[in-house]
């Protein structure tokens, strides 16, 4: 079974320190396929990243960040220097596959504000 | 870039009314649809998944009588939630996949409220 665990419910800085959201999977199949997306108040899924489970280079865009270990089945989320308009609710996801049908399993989700 | 389009945003109707939330993908044609449902400060659950002049296939624990998926055609979906109860008030989100690409587009969203 497959499934996404983020076990920060909220989490609080002051603008412009950094913070880590953790992701922590489970899947059994040796290709599968993590997401991050940030759901800001509007509602609106913004999609972050996707990575697939043969390609463990870490990430960079801009601020942020993302760390993907197959060892520790973790796939963490960092953001630099954070901003207000970084606040919001951000998700970890896995899919098995990649085709046109592939379901997408959610995490419970991380609610971070950032404090000016 | 892909674009995906639910209506309405929002919805207010009365317990035992039955209320249609339309999903169009707007630029592309859609292979399939999915259909999540996301309860106050939770996550997203999956409903169904529908394939185009197909039934749909319902997650376990979701009730198909209750909640109707119509994929008519490659650009849209329509989930009809049927003899709605308060406790179907939610935030209804739709995402797509394209024929070209397996990337899934997420609509907006529809938040309903049942009175």
């Amino acid at each position: 079974a497959q499934k996404v665990t983020q076990a920060q419910t909220e989490i609080s800085v002051v603008e412009k320190e950094d913070v880590t959201l953790d992701c922590v999977y489970e899947t059994r199949d040796t290709t599968y396929y993590l997401f991050w997306y940030k759901q800001p108040p509007s509602g609106e899924l913004v999609f972050l990243i996707r990575r697939n489970s043969f390609d463990e280079q870490n990430e960079i865009s801009g601020r942020y960040s993302w760390n993907f270990q197959k060892s520790t089945s973790s796939f963490n989320f960092t953001i630099t220097a954070s901003q207000v308009v970084d606040s919001a609710v951000y998700f970890c996801a896995l899919s098995e596959r990649y085709s046109s049908a592939s379901k997408i399993i959610f995490g419970s989700g991380t609610r971070l504000s950032i404090r000016p | 870039g892909a674009v995906v389009s639910q209506h309405p945003s929002w919805v207010i109707c009365k317990s035992g009314t039955s209320v249609k939330i339309e999903c169009r993908s707007l630029d592309f044609q859609a292979t399939t649809m999915f259909w999540y449902r996301q309860f106050p400060k939770q996550s997203l659950m999956l409903m169904a998944t529908s394939n185009e002049g197909s039934k749909a296939t319902y997650e376990q624990g979701v009730e198909k009588d209750k909640f109707l998926i119509n994929h008519a055609s490659l650009t849209l979906s329509t989930l009809t939630v049927t003899s709605a109860h308060p406790e179907d008030s939610s935030f209804y989100i739709c995402s797509a996949t394209s024929r070209t690409s397996y990337e899934q587009y997420f609509g907006p969203g529809t938040r309903l409220t049942v009175t």
